[in-house]
Formats: C-alpha cells, sequence, structure tokens
C-alpha cells in the first residue's frame, strides 16, 4: 500500500499569513494526487485535483504543486474560513489512501 | 444541484450487520463512479470502497474484503454498502461521494486523475455491545 504523510500533522497561523501543508508519498503517485478540506462535523471538500488543478469555485489562493512523491497545498493569505483539516490523497493504485491530515489553528 | 443523502446508519452489535444507503441526485449517476469513505470518531479518513458506472467492477480495502459489499441500482440512483460481521473499531462517519475522472496531458501523456468531487453528509455506524 502507498502510505502518505503529511506535515505538519498541526499549526497555529494568523489570518493573512501564507500557509504551507507537505505530503509525501511512500512511492511515486506522479500527479494523482488530491487535496481536500474538512471543518467539523462537515463532509470533505475537494481543493485541488491532479496535484495542482483548482476545483470550480474554490478561492485561488488556494494552490497546489508537486510531482512524483512529494506535494505541497499552499493557501497564500489565510482566512478566517480557511481554519480547517487538510487531508491529501492518492488516487494512483488502491487502495486509496490518505494522508493522516494537518489541523490549521488560529494563533 | 449535485446531491448525496446516506441513510442506514444506527447502531449495531459486534458481528452484526447493516446495510447503508446513498440517494443520489442531480447528475447522471450511470455515468460516474461511486465510492464509500469512513471516518472514525477523532481520526483521518479511510476509503473503504469504489464501484464501476455498471457495478462490474469493484475495488476494497483488505480490512473489508470478504464482508462489506459495495453495489449500485442504476435505476434508482441509489449506493449501498452491505456491511457484515462489523467489528468495533469499523465505528465511524460513512460517506458517500461521486469519483469524477478527467483527462490531461502531463509530459507528453494523457493521464486519468480521478477525484471525489461531491460527498454525501455522512452516516454514523456505531459498533457496540
Amino acid at each position: 500500500d502507498i502510505q502518505m504523510t503529511q506535515s505538519p500533522s498541526s499549526l497555529s497561523a494568523s489570518v493573512g499569513d501564507r500557509v504551507a501543508i507537505t505530503c509525501r508519498a511512500s512511492q511515486s503517485i506522479t500527479i494523482y494526487l488530491n487535496w481536500y478540506q474538512q471543518k467539523p462535523g462537515k463532509a470533505p471538500k475537494l481543493l485541488i485535483y491532479a496535484a495542482s488543478s483548482l476545483q470550480s469555485g474554490v478561492p485561488s489562493r488556494f494552490s497546489g504543486s508537486g510531482s512524483g512523491t512529494d506535494f505541497t497545498l499552499t493557501i497564500s493569505s489565510l482566512q478566517p474560513a480557511d481554519f480547517a483539516t487538510y487531508y491529501c490523497q492518492q488516487t494512483y493504485i488502491t487502495p486509496l489512501t490518505f494522508g493522516q491530515g494537518t489541523k490549521v489553528e488560529i494563533k | 444541484e449535485v446531491q448525496l443523502v446516506e441513510s442506514g446508519g444506527g447502531l449495531v452489535q459486534p458481528g452484526g450487520s447493516l446495510r447503508l444507503s446513498c440517494a443520489a441526485s442531480g447528475f447522471t449517476f450511470t455515468n460516474y463512479w461511486m465510492t464509500w469513505v469512513r471516518q472514525a470518531p477523532g481520526k483521518g479518513l479511510e476509503w473503504v470502497a469504489n464501484i464501476k458506472q455498471d457495478g462490474s467492477l469493484t475495488y476494497y480495502v483488505d480490512s473489508v474484503k470478504g464482508r462489506f459489499t459495495i453495489s449500485r441500482d442504476n435505476a434508482k440512483n441509489s449506493l449501498y454498502l452491505q456491511m457484515n460481521r462489523l467489528r468495533a473499531e469499523e465505528t465511524a462517519v460513512y460517506y458517500c461521494a461521486r469519483v469524477f475522472e478527467s483527462m490531461i496531458t502531463f509530459g507528453g501523456v494523457i493521464a486519468i486523475p480521478v477525484y471525489f468531487d461531491y460527498w454525501g453528509q455522512g452516516t454514523l455506524v456505531t459498533v457496540s455491545s
């Protein structure tokens, strides 16, 4: 199985900060990497697919980069609505696997 | 508007069975793979199973193989998850989601990345005596 490791597991940041979350795959997954945002008690929401493609309706402050084994989700200017938990997911091969999550909290 | 509405969750004893349903609307159900994802309380997301548009192909995480069955009724725009021999550690919110396949060119090669673009609100399954 492909292991997905996110870092950090949590972070504290202020509104307006630039935030980066990394995701590392245990083997190459080319660009089969998605990012989701989840708020408490809610279903996950797709932000980025294919490593760097912004899902329709998602603010442009979110961006994704990387290929192979190393990927990054960047929020260019953190907004109050962005405080949530973020998950990466590989869809290169089954079993499809998620990272453990990164919780973004208010500093 | 795409909508996915799960139902069928509840309290079940260890070793028991439960059948989850997911009613889909707002899109052509027969055009999409579908999936189930679960989340234990306070934990991360875990993919459970996928099913092809016509139900001819299914994939499962190893831990549920032989106990869970994903199926669909395209006439009813519905997705199901039959869960047998349930374990306490399978207490979780179970989400159904639509699987979207796109097509892009990456490095001169056509790639077909997939992602879960719409999710239901989830249904809680509690396995406890």
